[in-house]
């Protein structure tokens, strides 16, 4: 089953703006993770933030986890035209064998 | 270099026939997964498995088939019993853990002709 829900569907931003990405999920989780893919790629991890943690950085990532809301958000500072992708999240499915529950993602879209 | 490969990227099946997709990692990752994706739809989760000889369904494994025999190898079979096969697959592997990243491969897309 689908937990994770990615709003907006489609972002489109210029290069030097920031793009943020939000991810509401249904159940208890023990982490959220977000992934993006490259358009007919295989998905590529980016961050992992454990339900005790609040706020994460990497580089010009930063995530947020808010656990009361069932919510997180993922924060692109300083975008390129590189940075175009679909970005997902992604939570632990429980009982599935640590299988990740995506989904729907959102398509960014940056523009030089 | 560590990694887990999928082949082959691109694939054509007919009506009535059975495909097998190979999933290969040298990872060393006991849980292996396949996912379906659909246009502009997120991952849905097919078959996994947590050890060698063991594999569990998720949640749309109605006309999918799974083996497990070596720890590096998760093949998955699209049979003639999956009415909509064409879509792209991903396989993906992780450690045991619930703290664990996951590995994807590069997909395989097929299309169904």
């Amino acid at each position: 089953s689908q937990q994770g829900e990615e709003d907006p569907q489609a972002l489109s931003i210029q290069e030097g703006e920031n793009a943020t990405m939000n991810c509401s999920y249904k159940t208890s989780i023990n982490n959220l993770q977000w992934y993006r893919q490259n358009s007919g790629r295989g998905l590529v991890h980016l961050i992992l933030i454990r339900s005790n943690e609040r706020e994460k950085h990497s580089g010009r990532l930063r995530v947020t986890l808010d656990t009361s809301k069932k919510s997180s958000s993922l924060l692109i500072t300083a975008s390129r035209a590189a940075d175009t992708a679909s970005y997902f999240c992604a939570t632990d499915a429980g009982n599935s064998g640590y299988a990740l529950n995506f989904g729907k993602g959102t398509s960014l879209l940056v523009t030089p | 270099d560590g990694g887990i490969t999928q082949s082959p990227k691109y694939l054509f099946r007919k009506e009535g026939q059975n495909v097998t997709l190979s999933c290969e990692q040298n990872l060393n990752h006991d849980a292996m997964y396949w996912y379906r994706q659909d246009p502009g739809q997120g991952l849905r989760l097919i078959y996994y498995s947590q050890i060698v000889n063991d594999f569990q369904k998720g949640d749309i494994a109605e006309g999918y088939s799974v083996s497990r025999e070596k720890k590096e190898s998760f093949p998955l079979t699209v049979t003639s019993a999956q009415k909509n096969p064409t879509a792209f697959y991903l396989c993906a592997s992780r450690q045991g853990t619930g703290l664990a990243e996951a590995f994807f491969g590069q997909g395989t897309r097929l299309t169904v002709v």
